[in-house]
């Protein structure tokens, strides 16, 4: 059975940072690509992220792009996020998603429940 | 960056068939993925590549894409398909998702 846990995430002030993780299980992790999804109170979901089985492709959206850096090890079945410059806007549940393949241009087919990040001060 | 257009809500009666697009410039050319939410859940993909069926999902859950739109079909609706619905396309190096769309089933 997939299962993919998400931890990291609380309370922390405007312009700190926080890194978030995903614990995979269930499947070969190092197959298939990787993203985080977020989901801002009471809206739709927003594509932060995503990471390709290898690393060696990666994309960001341009909201967090600059700010934020996905990344993997396959070794430990995880996936991480490190947020830096936290904004009020960032608030949101963090998903973690497997993709259904191992290129980055993927479905989310397996998701995590999430872990919430709340920026103020 | 691209954009994709869904209704904020469509209502249907239950064992009626229910219709939600998503529209996109040229969408037809894209692969086009549909996630379910329901409330204080992870969301679930019902649809991927326009209208392949994960397994698990019923076949009454189907999907269509062409020209400028894409639509996610379901069938002989149920109380219990009430949920969000969510399209999501690849485009020039990330994804995109729909603004949503609220499925009430009367």
């Amino acid at each position: 059975e997939v299962q993919l846990v998400e931890s990291g995430g609380g309370l922390v002030q405007p312009g700190r940072s926080l890194r978030l993780s995903c614990a995979a299980s269930g499947f070969t992790f190092d197959d298939y690509a990787m993203h985080w999804v977020r989901q801002a109170p009471g809206k739709g979901l927003e594509w932060v992220s995503g990471i390709s089985w290898n690393s060696g492709s990666i994309g960001y959206a341009d909201s967090v792009k600059g700010r934020f850096t996905i990344s993997r090890d396959n070794a430990k079945n995880s996936l991480y996020l490190q947020m830096n410059s936290l904004r009020a806007e960032d608030t949101a549940l963090y998903y973690c998603a497997k993709g259904d393949g191992n290129g980055i241009a993927t479905a989310g087919d397996y998701w995590g429940q999430g872990t919430l990040v709340t920026v103020s001060s | 960056s691209y954009v994709l257009t869904q209704p904020p809500s469509v209502s249907v009666a239950p064992g009626k068939t229910a219709r939600i697009t998503c529209g996109g410039n040229n969408i037809g050319s894209k692969s086009v993925h549909w996630y379910q939410q329901k409330p204080g859940q992870a969301p679930v993909l019902v649809i991927y590549y326009d209208s392949d069926r994960p397994s698990g999902i019923p076949e009454r859950f189907s999907g269509s894409n062409s020209g400028n739109t894409a639509t996610l079909t379901i069938s002989r609706v149920e109380a219990g398909d009430e949920a969000d619905y969510y399209c999501q396309v690849w485009d020039s190096s990330s994804e995109v998702f729909g603004g949503g769309t609220k499925l009430t089933v009367l």
